[in-house]
């Protein structure tokens, strides 16, 4: 059973960068058949996707997000990372990560989340 | 950009039908998947291409999708089908996945 998990500081200052990282156990990031995901979700609202990467480190991002986020994967360590940088208030939601089966073409499996605030 | 828009809440009581909505332009010419979320913990996807159920979904989920909506529909509604729905389709014009923005399912 593939399990995500999410890492990384809860509290960031408005205009630094925010970083978190995302651990798969029980399956290989390295799979063809996969893309792994960041969503984000303000609370009371509804999720937004952040972007994507497939294993060979091709991407995709949210138009309305791309010039302020980077997402990168680490096959050696299984993990794949978020790098959010000039932030917010408006950046403080709750942080998911995902996995999505190329077959399935959705987000299958998820992290728990993290609570990332932006604050001074 | 794509926009997908669901009413904010849909009542129902136990045993009866719940239909969700997920309307967008054109968005039967996409595939729709559909993710449930109870307060506190992450989204869970309950269906995809439209009316495909994941492994472990009971047969009480299904979906359909034509037009310009696409809804899912639970049958025979119980306490612990309460929750927060939200569809989701790829925008192959931006490339990038859209999310709507939830309807919250309240079990009378």
């Amino acid at each position: 059973q593939v399990q995500l998990q999410e890492s990384g500081p809860g509290l960031v200052k408005p205009s630094q960068t925010l970083s978190l990282t995302c651990t798969v156990s029980g399956g290989s990031i390295s799979s063809g058949s996969y893309f792994w995901s960041w969503i984000r979700q303000p609370a009371g609202k509804g999720p937004e996707w952040i972007g994507r990467i497939f294993a060979s480190g091709d991407t995709n991002y949210n138009p309305s997000l791309k010039s302020q986020v980077t997402i990168s994967v680490d096959t050696s360590k299984n993990q794949f990372s978020l790098k959010m940088t000039s932030v917010t208030a408006a950046d403080t939601a709750v942080y998911y990560c995902a996995r999505e089966a190329v077959v399935v073409a959705a987000l299958d499996y998820w992290g728990q989340g993290t609570l990332v605030a932006v604050s001074s | 950009s794509y926009v997908l828009t669901q009413p904010p809440s849909v009542s129902v009581a136990p045993g009866e039908t719940a239909r969700i909505p997920c309307s967008g332009n054109n968005v039967g010419g996409k595939s729709v998947h559909w993710y449930q979320q109870k307060p506190g913990q992450a989204p869970v996807l309950v269906m995809h291409y439209d009316s495909d159920r994941p492994s472990g979904i009971p047969e009480r989920f299904s979906g359909s999708n034509s037009g310009n909506t696409a809804t899912l529909t639970i049958s025979r509604v119980e306490a612990g089908d309460e929750a927060d729905y939200s569809c989701q389709v790829w925008d192959t014009l931006s490339e990038h996945y859209v999310f709507g923005p939830g309807t919250k399912v309240t079990v009378l």
